[in-house]
């Protein structure tokens, strides 16, 4: 089985300018998480949506929004990209059964570089 | 909030050492806990997981047991190997909520 994919794998762009990355879940899995790692660190919590609706936002300005669509894709959208931004965007998926340890499964990123 | 400590890395060992990397968390209720591995240039890998106290999680010669009095989840090997260099971060969730936290990562490198 296919696991998550994202798309594009790099993206180069400057500031000011708006990005939309993309994502597909796992076959099945109706939740999708995304995150932002920026190097050196941890990756951070943005946004998760379950059945196209937001369910959980982590501290991120209104810059960063995201919807999924009902094949449970998911697109994420930075506009006005700072410098700051420059990360590896992750997308995530699970089967939301709603059984404790629910788990994440991690797509390859998006290496997002902002100059 | 909650929260995730791990060992400050680099670590370098060498081949067939034994690893530790140790990680203690902040959180309410009973959260999941997890070790991902992130290798050069991916995303990330689901190591292990536990969901209660003193289950252990185990894969690939890995493990870690989840210890609530002491709210550690340390991950342990035996006998490491040049493929296990990588990135490895700890990591957890509250029942019910959305987000994973984690910790910063402790990179590993084994030498042959």
């Amino acid at each position: 089985d296919a696991g998550v994919t994202q798309s594009p794998t790099h993206l180069i762009k400057t500031r000011g300018q708006q990005v939309t990355l993309r994502c597909s879940p796992i076959s099945g899995h109706k939740s999708v998480s995304w995150y932002q790692q920026v190097l050196g660190q941890g990756p951070q919590f943005i946004f998760q949506y379950y059945e196209k609706e937001e369910r959980g936002r982590g501290n991120f300005p209104d810059r960063f929004s995201a919807r999924q669509f009902p094949n449970y894709s998911s697109e994420l959208n930075v506009n006005a990209l700072l410098l700051g931004d420059s990360a590896l965007y992750l997308c995530a998926s699970s089967p939301d059964t709603g059984q404790a340890g629910d788990t994440q499964y991690f797509g390859p990123g998006t290496r997002l570089t902002v100059l | 909030g909650d929260s995730v400590t791990q060992m400050e890395g680099p670590v370098t060992l060498s081949e067939e050492a034994f690893l530790t990397i140790n990680c203690t968390y902040t959180a309410t209720g009973y959260p999941s806990l997890f070790w991902y591995v992130q290798y050069p240039g991916e995303g990330l890998q689901l190591l292990l997981k536990a969901t209660k106290a003193d289950d252990k999680g185990s894969n690939k010669g890995f493990e870690a047991t989840y210890r609530k009095e002491t709210t550690s989840f340390h991950l342990e090997k035996g006998s490491v190997q040049v493929s296990d260099s990588a990135v490895y971060f700890c990591a957890l969730i509250r029942r019910g909520a959305q987000k994973l936290v984690f910790g910063q990562g402790t990179r590993l490198t084994i030498n042959p």
